[in-house]
Parts: C-alpha cells; structure tokens; sequence
C-alpha cells in the first residue's frame, strides 16, 4: 500500500537558518511521481517540485532544494536561508499509476515557522 | 492565480443535506481532481476524472460523487452531508491524466461547514 509520512509535525526556525523538511514514502510500484506542495497561511496550495521514480537527480531551484534518495524512499526538501515569507504548511504526495489515472497521496504535512 | 476556478468559496448549510461544489479547470486543461482536506484526516485524494470519464478513485463515500461535463468542467455532490463532511474541498486540474507528467493546478478552494 502507498504510504506517505512526514514525521515532522511543525518546525520553528529564526530567519536565515537552513531547515530541512524529511518525507518517506512506501510504494510496491517501480513507477512513481514525488511531489512537494506548499500550503501558506492563506490556504492555497502551491506545487513546488515533481520527482518521478526514474530520475534520482538532485534538484536546486534559488533557496530551495531536493533530494531524492530511492535507497531509502526518500524525497527531503531543504529551504537555505529561510525568510519568515517561507512559514507555511509543506504537504509530500505521492502518485502512483491506478488503473486509467493516477492516485495521488498526501503526507499529514509539516507546518513551518520561520521567525523574524 | 492558478487558473482553476471553484465556487463558491464557502458554504454553510446543516446535517442531511445536500450541495454541490463547483470547479472549472485551467484551460486546455482536460484532468479534474478533487481533493478534501480536514483537520483530522487531512488531505485526501477523493476522485479523478478525465475528458468526462472517471479515471481514479480515492477515500470517496458513497455519499459523493462527481461529473465532468462536455465543457470539462466538474461538480462534486455531497449529499446526506455529516458534521464530519465539514472541509476544504480542492479541485486540481492538469493537461493529461498523466498526473506524473504534468503537475496538477489547485484552485483555491470550498469551505464547506456543516451545522
């Protein structure tokens, strides 16, 4: 069964400090999408990163980082620098291929603050 | 503004009734998702469909269900509505149902509150 956990319930860190948000995921499938979404105050979500089983490249995009580990299904999200404008709730989602479609889980989330 | 639109924005209605939501994709989009999210189970994945046709199915009760139209877009109907149905319901859409290929677009929500 597809499984997804954020073990990380909230995180408080100061302005500038680099915060690493961790995701495990639990598949039986060998082709699956990763995604990383971001939920702020206001309750919009926002997609940030997807990741499909196949490609184990790291990624950096400004502040934001990726890494995708398989060894170990796993799929962390580091934000270098954080700025209080990064406080929000990171959701981890997994996909998987159903029949037709794609299944699409979401981990509990992890609720950042970023502190002035 | 992710181009996915959903109405209304919040509704308030009492146990044992029934509503429907209401989203319109992104356009050229033709992969509607809807998604509900409350405190207690949060965010689930309830249905996909695809150019009119159900593709995937999640934690979805017997209670939903959902269309898409000729016009792609998509009603989600709650009826014999709960407390526990109290949420926020997404609506996502992407270019293929291919979920993996193309990221969803969420909208921005319905507020569903049941009294």
């Amino acid at each position: 069964a597809q499984k997804v956990t954020q073990a990380q319930t909230e995180i408080s860190v100061v302005e500038k400090e680099d915060v690493t948000l961790d995701c495990v995921y639990e598949t039986r499938d060998t082709t699956y999408y990763l995604f990383w979404y971001k939920q702020p105050p206001s309750g919009e979500l926002v997609f940030l990163i997807r990741r499909n089983s196949f490609d184990e490249q790291n990624e950096i995009s400004g502040r934001y980082s990726w890494n995708f580990q398989k060894s170990t299904s796993s799929f962390n999200f580091t934000i270098t620098a954080s700025q209080v404008v990064d406080s929000a709730v990171y959701f981890c989602a997994l996909s998987e291929v159903e029949t037709g479609g794609f299944k699409t889980i979401f981990g509990a989330g992890t609720r950042l603050f970023v502190k002035a | 503004d992710s181009g996915v639109t959903q109405t209304p924005k919040h509704l308030i209605t009492a146990t044992g009734q029934r509503v429907t939501l209401r989203c319109s994709p992104r356009s050229g989009d033709l992969s509607v998702y809807w998604y509900q999210q409350s405190l207690d189970q949060g965010l689930q994945f309830l249905i996909q469909y695809y150019n009119g046709e159900e593709r995937a199915k999640g934690n979805i009760l017997e209670r939903f269900s959902a269309q898409q139209f000729p016009d792609l877009h998509s009603e989600l109907n709650l009826s014999s509505l709960e407390l526990g149905d109290s949420a926020l319901y997404f609506c996502a859409s992407s270019v293929t149902f291919r979920v993996g290929s193309n990221e969803q677009f969420f909208g921005p929500g319905t507020r569903l509150t049941v009294l």
